[in-house]
């Protein structure tokens, strides 16, 4: 079945720091990827998502390339704020009958 | 166009009641999921309804829970019974009827504490 795996946290940097949360997958198919970010207290906002290889998804600064030699789908940003504090999430979506399946989150802590 | 709304945000129940979330989709969406997120943990698939269809259940307990998307109204998700450990914050999302390869829209979620 599809799974996604992505970096343990929590994750702490200092403000304008370089980020980088990893993010593989195993799916059959050609998937759709997507990042989801979840603040204090809220459900989950779509960040950003690619649907076919090399794609690349950005929005808010985030970044991220569909790399299917890797399967990989890793979010950056080049400088960081104390407001991207959040718990980030990787998903998939495939052709199969489930929904969206979800990494386990990543905890982000950005201290000023 | 209101996006996929939850009630009660916010619910408190005693061992041995019942939970009843509800979940409005977004206007044209026909496809509704659960999702479970206990403390310090990730999100965990439930159920995957169409209206009026279980599509996949395979994330749900066995017993005490349910759920159901009528042909009128929101989906529900029951909780017979609630024990301490069904404390969690229960999200709802839904897609457009080509479901494959689309992003799910989520609600706010209903925290569910069990006293």
């Amino acid at each position: 079945g599809n799974s996604v795996t992505q970096m343990e946290g929590p994750v702490t940097l200092s403000e304008e720091a370089f980020l980088t949360i990893n993010c593989t997958y195993t799916a059959t198919g050609y998937p759709s990827l997507f990042w989801y970010v979840q603040y204090p207290g809220e459900g989950l906002q779509l960040l950003l998502k690619a649907t076919k290889a090399d794609d690349k998804g950005s929005n808010k600064g985030f970044e991220a390339t569909y790399r299917k030699e890797t399967t990989s789908f890793h979010l950056e940003k080049g400088s960081v704020q104390v407001s991207d504090s959040a718990v980030y999430f990787c998903a998939l979506s495939g052709t199969g009958a489930d929904g969206l399946t979800f990494g386990k989150g990543t905890h982000l802590i950005i201290q000023p | 166009n209101a996006g996929v709304m939850q009630n009660p945000r916010h619910l408190v129940r005693r061992r041995g009641q019942e939970a009843r979330l509800r979940c409005s989709p977004m206007k044209g969406h026909s496809h509704v999921y659960w999702y479970r997120q206990l403390p310090e943990e990730g999100l965990k698939f439930m159920v995957y309804l169409q209206k009026e269809n279980i599509i996949d259940e395979s994330g749900m307990p066995k017993e005490r829970f349910s759920a159901e998307f009528p042909k009128e109204g929101p989906s529900i998700l029951r909780i017979q019974q609630v024990v301490r450990g069904d404390s969690a914050a229960y999200f709802c999302a839904s897609s457009p009827p080509s479901r494959q390869n689309t992003e799910a829209f989520f609600g706010q979620g209903t925290r569910l504490t069990v006293v």
